[in-house]
């Protein structure tokens, strides 16, 4: 496994409100990547990086930015929470394609 | 663009029941294939995978065969077992530099003993 580590695991905030996500990985790998699980949806594209500083928008980035200051660390930012963000958040990291991406645990988010 | 459609679950079996989830893709070239599993409070997993056409990806007992000409990569597994109930997603990847998955929307599977 890729070591990753999702922070915080469960997490409640209000509307309006920044929340950031931290994604940490030990085994250097250079591509990162943010999905939210939803019923009926699977999983979407938010955001991913490419390598440290390089980063994209996925197919459901609006309301979220993400940084890649380092190669371990892939930050994600709600810049103001909303109901509709309530969600379960994957990182996942991905060595090279055969050998599939790397999950972390997830952290459920509820906005309220 | 590209795309991957699964059945809809979810899907109930007893044990030792024989299993399918149907997939089909719709891509522009040829793309790698992936199963994944969810067993439930955890991350995805990946089960198996298969990159060229005719190729068979294999793993617990888990079988598909990327079959290009319907687009197809279904799951079986021979007989279930309760420890077996998870969501499964089929996804693929599809050519650039940026290596992004796209997943289907995923299929419940219930194993009643």
């Amino acid at each position: 496994d890729a070591g990753i580590t999702q922070s915080p695991r469960h997490k409640v905030t209000e509307t309006g409100t920044p929340v950031t996500l931290r994604c940490h990985q030990t085994e250097n790998h250079r591509y990162m990547y943010w999905y939210r699980q939803d019923p009926g949806h699977g999983l979407r594209l938010i955001h991913y990086s490419y390598g440290v500083k390089d980063t994209d928008k996925g197919e459901v980035s609006d309301g979220y930015s993400v940084s890649r200051s380092k190669t371990e660390d892939f930050l994600l930012t709600l810049e103001s929470a909303t109901s509709s963000q309530t969600s379960v958040y994957f990182c996942a990291t991905l060595r090279e394609l055969n050998y599939g991406y790397t999950f972390g645990s997830g952290t459920r988010l509820t906005v309220v | 663009g590209d795309s991957v459609t699964q059945m809809e679950g979810p899907v109930t079996l007893s044990e030792e029941a024989f299993l399918t989830i149907n997939c089909t893709y719709t891509a522009t070239g040829y793309p790698s294939l992936f199963w994944y599993v969810q067993y439930p409070g955890e991350g995805l997993q990946l089960l198996l995978k298969a990159t060229k056409a005719d190729d068979k990806g294999s793993n617990k007992g888990f079988e598909a065969t990327y079959r290009k000409e319907t687009t197809s990569f279904h799951l079986e597994k021979g007989s279930v077992q309760v420890s077996d109930s998870a969501v499964y997603f089929c996804a693929l990847h599809y050519g650039g530099a940026t290596n992004k998955l796209i997943f289907g929307t995923g299929t419940l599977l219930a194993v009643q003993p």
